[in-house]
This record gives structure tokens, C-alpha cells and sequence, in this order.
């Protein structure tokens, strides 16, 4: 099945910086999501991106399908952006997603 | 707001006994519903897709006398963990395409098997 890895694992910024997350995966896909998931466990819709740039507030992501990556950028950030961020791509017919191993943020004061 | 629930949010349960937990589109309908288990610090893992009207689709290594799913209207899913046992202790979170491929989550449910 299709692979999907994230990178960094781990990230502790300071509040104000920006940050770059990135997704690589294995194959070609028809679905791309960025999810933030919080610490109660929820996961928050970023981005469906499956190819392209979108950008919402201070976060915006690009998918560059033919590359097989995505990028997730976070700018001025804040300590509520804390928690794991997971991309999740889909393939085929069906639309069930593989999800990435994820990147744990830290937003410190 | 939330567009898909899930119920309860969190079970304890002693070992050997079933639980059912309940997964609901809340404004639209939904023909395929999704099942993930999540363990500490790792990432999400999909059990099986839900079919309304017809069986469930279970992915490779997921028992499917164990894990019972049940699709029995456009708007409601259920998974029934069957004799459960310490290890089947989890997060499991539900999801559904709200319109074309993009997947809207619930907020999970935490299952302790004591």
C-alpha cells in the first residue's frame, strides 16, 4: 500500500515563529488532507488539497501532486497551534485515507 | 460546527463484556463511513470501511467477529467491540465524506478494557 511519511517528528518553536511541515507519500493520489489534532483528541479539518495552494489565515498549504509531497505552513505562531498534525492521502476509488506518521508541535511563550 | 458524532466519548469496561459505540453524520447523509483506532503517541490506523446496506469492508489484520460494524441508516454506523480484552483498549474515531472525497471526523472514543 501506499506510504506516507512526515517530517520533522517533532517541532518546539518559539510563539511568533514560522514552520514548514512537510508529507511525502508513495504513490499518486486523488485525496490530500491536513489535519490538526488536538488534545482531547479531535481531529480539526485544515486543508483538502490534493493538488495546489490554499491558504487560511495563517496557515496555507501546497500540494505538488507529480512530486508526490505536501507542504503545510504555520506563520506566527501561537501556542493554541500546539498538538500533532497528520496529512492523509487517498487513492483510488474509494475514499478511505492512509495517514502520515505525523509531526507533534510545541508552541512555546 | 461538528458534522459528525460519535457516542459515548469515553468507556470503561471490564474484560470480556461488548461495547457498542455509535457514529453519526449530523446534516448529511452518508453511504460509506469510516472506522480508524489510534494507540498512544501513534498514528491513526483504519479498521474498515462501513457500508450502508451491505456488509463492512475490514483491512487486513482486523478481525472482523471482533469488531462488529453495523451501517444501519445514511446517518449512523456502529462498532461493536466483541469480548473485549485489555489490548482492544484504544482510541477509536469515526469519519464520513460530507460532499466528493474530503473526510470530516468525529470526535472519537476513548475505550479503556480493565
Amino acid at each position: 500500500g501506499i506510504q506516507v511519511e512526515q517530517s520533522p517528528p517533532d517541532l518546539i518553536l518559539q510563539e511568533g515563529a514560522n514552520s514548514t511541515l512537510r508529507c511525502n507519500f508513495s504513490d499518486s493520489v486523488n485525496n490530500l488532507q491536513w489535519f490538526h489534532q488536538n488534545p482531547w483528541g479531535q481531529l480539526i479539518n485544515l486543508f483538502y488539497i490534493p493538488s495546489g495552494t490554499k491558504q487560511n489565515g495563517r496557515l496555507s498549504a501546497t500540494t505538488v501532486a507529480t512530486e508526490r509531497y505536501s507542504l503545510l505552513y504555520i506563520s506566527s505562531s501561537q501556542t493554541t497551534d500546539s498538538g500533532v498534525y497528520f496529512c492523509a492521502v487517498g487513492t483510488g476509488g474509494g475514499n478511505k485515507l492512509t495517514f502520515g506518521t505525523g509531526t507533534q508541535l510545541k508552541v512555546e511563550l | 460546527g461538528a458534522v459528525v458524532s460519535q457516542h459515548p466519548s469515553r468507556v470503561i469496561c471490564k474484560s470480556g463484556t461488548s461495547v457498542k459505540i455509535e457514529c453519526r453524520s449530523l446534516d448529511f447523509q452518508a453511504t460509506t463511513m469510516f472506522w480508524y483506532r489510534q494507540f498512544p503517541k501513534q498514528s491513526l490506523m483504519l479498521m474498515a470501511t462501513s457500508n450502508e446496506g451491505s456488509k463492512a469492508t475490514y483491512e487486513q489484520g482486523v478481525e472482523k467477529d471482533k469488531f462488529l460494524i453495523n451501517h444501519a441508516s445514511l446517518t449512523l454506523s456502529t462498532l461493536t467491540v466483541t469480548s473485549a480484552h485489555p489490548e482492544d483498549s484504544s482510541f477509536y474515531i469515526c469519519s464520513a465524506p460530507r460532499a466528493g472525497r474530503e473526510q470530516y471526523f468525529g470526535p472519537g472514543t476513548r475505550l479503556t478494557v480493565t
